[in-house]
């Protein structure tokens, strides 16, 4: 089993619509939990870290279940702007930093 | 320096010579990290360093690989003999604590001819 498990996608929607990711880890002794988006040959690029109580920025909002071993991201109001892999990142403790295999967003007019 | 550095940019080599690739965290992180990403594939970890030291090497695909991080700084990732599969950009991260996320390099695209 990957430790970081994505839906590779790729997912298709229209300019306004509302996307979710999942995501889930394998080790439970992870401890911080960061959505990355990767333009096309570009570096990726911190999106929001993800916490317990989950969080919103603007039109993102992130969530975590410790439970389930599920993080989730969801896309308000989506732009073409958001088109981009979104990649779902979990570190442990001290251990190194494990990035998903990311999913592929494109938003069309 | 305001962000993570990384050179060179582009590197071509032939096959079999060594190269060196350079990152140079943002002042003050402690913690580093070399990722490979080969086109249309996914982070591939190869080394991290805490400090000066490296608690994990498990990435690093054979011993042609080696890294050095001195002055808890500037890192160095050397691939000697290096082979057509080595091709790929190399990506360099670092942050303070990690609780608050890690910032990437622009990356190296290594080209192994």
């Amino acid at each position: 089993r990957k430790e970081v498990e994505q839906d590779p996608g790729p997912f298709n929607v229209p300019e306004g619509a509302t996307v979710a990711f999942n995501c889930t880890y394998s080790n439970s002794a992870s401890q911080s939990f960061f959505w990355y988006r990767q333009d096309c040959r570009k570096e990726p690029k911190l999106l929001m870290s993800v916490y317990s109580s989950g969080n919103e920025d603007g039109r993102f909002t992130a969530q975590l279940n410790r439970a389930s071993q599920y993080i989730s991201l969801l896309i308000r109001d989506s732009k073409l702007s958001d088109s981009a892999t979104y990649l779902c990142v979990v570190n442990i403790p001290r251990g190194k930093l494990t990035f998903g295999q990311g999913t592929i967003l494109t938003v069309h007019p | 320096g305001a962000g993570v550095s990384q050179s060179p940019s582009n590197k071509v080599t032939e096959k079999g010579k060594d190269v060196e690739l350079r990152c140079d965290p943002i002042s003050g992180h402690t913690a580093l990290y070399w990722y490979r990403q080969s086109l249309g594939q996914g982070l591939e970890f190869l080394i991290y360093f805490q400090g000066n030291s490296a608690p994990d090497k498990s990435g690093l695909p054979s011993d042609r690989f080696s890294a050095e991080r001195t002055g808890g700084s500037v890192s160095t990732l050397t691939i000697q003999r290096t082979q057509q599969e080595d091709s790929a950009v190399y990506l360099c991260a670092s942050s303070l604590q990690g609780r608050n996320g890690y910032t990437f390099g622009s990356g190296t695209r290594l080209t192994v001819v």
